[in-house]
């Protein structure tokens, strides 16, 4: 059964450092991960594909990577802003289980002015 | 514009009641999802269906009923059986082509037992 960690559940950081936010999964047979960030008492909104195929992905001050064969993915937002503070929460698709996405729990982070 | 709407956003239960929880979505997608979320948790699936009329169980279906009676529409229901029902409820969507599309979410309902 695929479990999906995220560690640590939460984090506090100064204005302007880097973000790494660390994710990992039990079973590589994994179809794509997902970075996710929630607000409090909001919807998720999506970040981050990763195709199982690829090792990395980008989007502004946002970097993921993915590494299948040890489980793991880093989420990387650089020089932090107060208004990254949010949860972000990691997701997989096994490829045995048709669009069902596993979750972790979430590291909530709070960037501080 | 287009997107997922969800309500209400809070929603009140009394014992031995059921409640329905509304999900649209107007991006013209096959497939719908519903999660629950915990308390610092991740979210878990409860039902999903991949077309119109057809529907599958998650991992936490029970005490849960759907329909999907058109496209754009996937109510779920929360019966009397289920008996921790307090959680935060999450409708996602994707265009279903595929089992690794990007799902896109709601803004999610809150349910509470009076």
């Amino acid at each position: 059964k695929q479990e999906v960690t995220q560690i640590p559940a939460a984090l506090s950081v100064p204005e302007g450092e880097n973000l790494v936010l660390n994710c990992s999964f039990t079973d590589s047979a994994i179809y794509n991960l997902q970075w996710f960030r929630q607000d409090p008492g909001k919807g998720l909104t999506s970040l981050l594909l990763i195709q199982s195929s690829q090792r990395e992905q980008t989007s502004g001050r946002l970097n993921a990577s993915l590494d299948k064969s040890s489980g793991r993915s880093t989420l990387y937002i650089a020089a932090s802003q107060p208004g990254d503070s949010a949860t972000y929460l990691c997701a997989v698709i096994a490829t045995d289980s048709w669009g069902k996405l596993q979750f972790g729990a979430g590291t909530q982070v709070v960037v501080t002015p | 514009d287009g997107g997922i709407t969800q309500s209400p956003k809070y929603l009140f239960r009394k014992e031995g009641q059921n409640v329905t929880l509304s999900c649209e979505q107007n991006l013209n997608h096959d497939a719908m999802y519903w999660y629950r979320q915990d308390p610092g948790q991740g979210l878990r699936l409860i039902y999903y269906s991949q077309i119109v009329n057809d529907f599958q169980k998650g991992d936490i279906a029970e005490g849960y009923s759907v329909s999907r009676e058109k496209k754009e529409s996937f109510p779920l229901t929360v019966t009397s059986a289920q008996k921790n029902p307090t959680a935060f409820y999450l409708c996602a969507s994707s265009m279903g082509d595929s089992q690794s599309d990007t799902q896109y979410f709601g803004p999610g309902t809150r349910l509470l037992v009076l």
